[in-house]
């Protein structure tokens, strides 16, 4: 069954360095997602690509975030200068279309220190 | 505004009991839709329903059934028989407005014991 990738599953970085967090949707999905979840709260949205392009995004991604799909099959988002409020779990989704269901890899977990 | 609320925390069952997970949902659009997320343990969201706005028939897959309310805004989810294997937290969750992102509930961990 296709699946939503991952990579690293556990990443942890110094404060103010820069990290990349990579994801493989499915194939055939042309709408992408980043969520997070900061330990034992509720899962936020990030950012919505769609055609290359963001097509929603929300408060918390700032500045210091991007995201970028830099080939046909990969999808990330970098956070430029890392804080420790950014540690949390890094979940990318995808769906085939608009309003259906988003399918969601299996998470990396941030850790900043 | 749209917002989703899960009061329940947290519920705790003994196996074979039967639970109702409760999610109560707020949008002033006319066209959404509904979704429940399961998290396990090992920490991914695996996805286990879809209901559009229209769609107000409830539905059963095994040992799963949802409650869709429009007229008191609920998406309701009940296990029936539950097992260990369903100690997870459950989301609800809302797509509305742009269409582009979900709106998730606090999320409800269920432990279910021997």
């Amino acid at each position: 069954e296709p699946e939503v990738t991952q990579t690293p599953s556990h990443q942890v970085t110094q404060m103010g360095q820069e990290v990349i967090l990579r994801c493989v949707p499915i194939s055939n999905h042309l709408y992408f997602y980043w969520y997070r979840q900061i330990l034992g709260q509720k899962v936020e949205f990030l950012v919505s690509f769609y055609n290359n392009e963001i097509s929603e995004k929300s408060e918390i991604f700032d500045d210091q975030f991007s995201v970028e799909r830099p080939d046909g099959s990969n999808f990330t988002l970098k956070i430029r200068s890392t804080k420790l409020e950014d540690s949390a779990m890094y979940f990318c989704a995808s769906s085939g279309t608009l309003n259906t269901e988003a399918f969601f890899g299996q998470g990396t977990r941030l850790t900043v220190v | 505004a749209q917002k989703v609320t899960q009061a329940q925390t947290e519920i705790s069952v003994v196996e074979k009991e039967d639970v109702t997970l409760d999610c109560v949902y707020e949008t002033r659009d006319t066209t959404y839709y509904l979704f429940w997320y399961k998290q396990p343990p090992s920490g991914e969201l695996v996805f286990l329903i879809r209901r559009n706005s229209f769609d107000e028939q409830n539905e059963i897959s095994g040992r799963y059934s949802w409650n869709f309310q429009k007229s008191t805004s609920s998406f309701n989810f009940t296990i029936t028989a539950s097992q260990v294997v369903d100690s997870a937290v459950y989301f609800c969750a809302l797509l509305s407005g742009g269409y582009n992102k979900l709106i998730f509930g606090a999320g409800t961990r269920l432990a279910v014991h021997p």
